[in-house]
């Protein structure tokens, strides 16, 4: 069964930081191009970051550049967020997601974590 | 940044009637070297992650119930389902995968009249 299980969501003050894992199981991980999309609670979902399977090229929102740093570990098939700088608008659900086809990092999602929660208060 | 809009913001129909949801994005989406729309369409239930439901704007997920569909090219988008069920009821979004920042239309909630 393919499945991504994040961790690392937790309660930190403003201008901390914070990691966030994802563990990926089921599926060739090295191939795929994986990301990060985030939700605010009862709210809609907005894309954050992007790393390659290739050669882990990396792209991101706007709001987090400079700020969070996606990676990989192709040995332990696990997708990293670090956080720093943070803010009380970085406040969301964070989910790993998976795009349909491990060609390519312009796809469709087909396989989501189930979130893990950031929350970023005094 | 391409701007995805849905509406309505929020829909009720009625058991077994048709629902329909409206996408628009602020630049087309189609590719013109492959002819495919990059715009797919997720469900989310309460407590869960979205759920992909369409792809290539039109194309149905694998276990998808064919009462689900999707049309539309370029920047207009719909997705429609034929036959309200219960189990429908959720938030819809259309996501566009054409150009980073990939972005999220803000959302449509589908309940039962």
């Amino acid at each position: 069964e393919v499945q991504l299980v994040e961790s690392g969501g937790d309660m930190v003050q403003p201008g901390g930081s914070l990691r966030l894992s994802c563990a990926a199981s089921g599926f060739t991980f090295r191939n795929y191009a994986l990301s990060w999309v985030r939700q605010v609670p009862g709210k809609g979902l907005e894309w954050v970051s992007t790393i390659s399977g290739s050669d882990a090229t990396t792209y991101y929102t706007d709001s987090v550049k400079g700020r969070f740093t996606i990676s990989r570990d192709n040995s332990k098939n696990t997708l990293y967020l670090q956080m720093n700088s943070l803010r009380a608008e970085d406040t969301a659900i964070y989910y790993c997601a998976k795009p349909r086809l491990s060609t390519t990092r312009v796809d469709s999602f087909d396989i989501w974590g189930q979130g893990t929660m950031v929350t970023v208060s005094s | 940044d391409i701007v995805m809009t849905q509406s309505p913001d929020s829909l009720a129909v009625s058991l077994g009637e048709r629902a329909t949801i409206n996408c628009k994005s602020s630049q087309s989406v189609l590719s013109s070297s492959n002819n495919k729309n990059y715009l797919a369409w997720y469900q989310q239930k309460p407590g869960q992650p979205p759920k992909l439901l369409i792809y290539w704007a039109s194309t149905r997920e694998s276990g998808v119930p064919d009462r689900f569909s999707g049309s539309g090219s370029g920047t207009d988008f719909t997705l429609t389902i034929s036959s309200l069920q219960a189990e429908d009821v959720a938030v819809y979004y259309c996501h566009q995968y054409y150009s980073t920042p990939q972005s999220f239309g803000q959302g449509t909630k589908l309940e039962i009249k």
